[in-house]
């Protein structure tokens, strides 16, 4: 079975910009969390998704926003770049919301010029 | 991850050691303690998790060891081979909430020595 899928790997944008950063969950996993990984740190949670709604937010700013699609996929979006959210976002899905391991893809590599 | 932190960021064990891996955690509240191992380039990968109405769980190879009176996790890893070098997080949930956003720690590396 396919694990969590994440697409782009690579990404370079400069200060301003948008960015929208995307997921697959593995199947049947209902749940979609998003993390933010900076160099040399461990991951820092950004959102946790179930059933197309929010179910928990991170100590990250508005410009950081996210959605879940019917299918469970995920989009990460992130607006008014800044040098400062150059990191590996990763995404995470699990069966259903609460006490349940999350798997994680790969990552997006984000650098901000 | 500030309520999670690791002793030592880097551990060097020998080839076919036993290694053990530690965690201390700040919040009592919390009632759900992952282990991941991350190799470079990659995202983590779950190894082995407990709940905190358990003392110890077993894995192929990997132990979890959770002590609640002095808020302590380890990783105990058998017979160690070079596919084990990587950077290891304990990450921790909190009870209360609807969100099981986890916390990390900061990672150990662990070196396989030859």
């Amino acid at each position: 079975d396919a694990g969590v899928t994440q697409s782009p790997t690579h990404l370079i944008k400069t200060r301003g910009q948008q960015v929208t950063l995307r997921c697959s969950p593995i199947s049947g996993h209902k749940s979609v969390s998003w993390y933010q990984q900076v160099l040399g740190q461990g991951p820092q949670f950004i959102f946790q998704y179930y059933e197309k709604e929010e179910r928990g937010r991170g100590n990250f700013p508005d410009r950081f926003s996210a959605r879940q699609f019917p299918n469970y996929s995920s989009e990460l979006n992130v607006n008014a770049l800044l040098l400062g959210d150059s990191a590996l976002y990763l995404c995470a899905s699990s069966l259903e919301v609460r006490r349940q391991p999350q798997h994680f893809g790969d990552g997006t590599r984000l650098s901000i010029l | 991850g500030e309520s999670v932190g690791l002793h030592l960021p880097t551990l060097s064990v020998q080839e076919g050691d036993n290694s053990i891996i530690n965690c201390a955690y700040s919040n009592s509240a919390s009632d759900y303690f992952i282990w991941y191992k991350q190799e470079s380039g990659k995202g983590p990968q779950f190894i082995i998790d407990i709940r905190s109405n358990m003392d110890k769980r077993q894995g192929q190879r990997v132990t979890v060891l959770l002590n609640k009176t002095v808020k302590h996790l380890s990783l105990q890893i058998a017979a160690t081979q070079p596919g084990d070098s990587a950077v290891y997080f304990c990450a921790e949930i909190s009870t209360g909430g609807g969100a099981d956003g986890l916390t990390f720690g900061k990672g150990t590396h662990l070196i396989i020595q030859p």
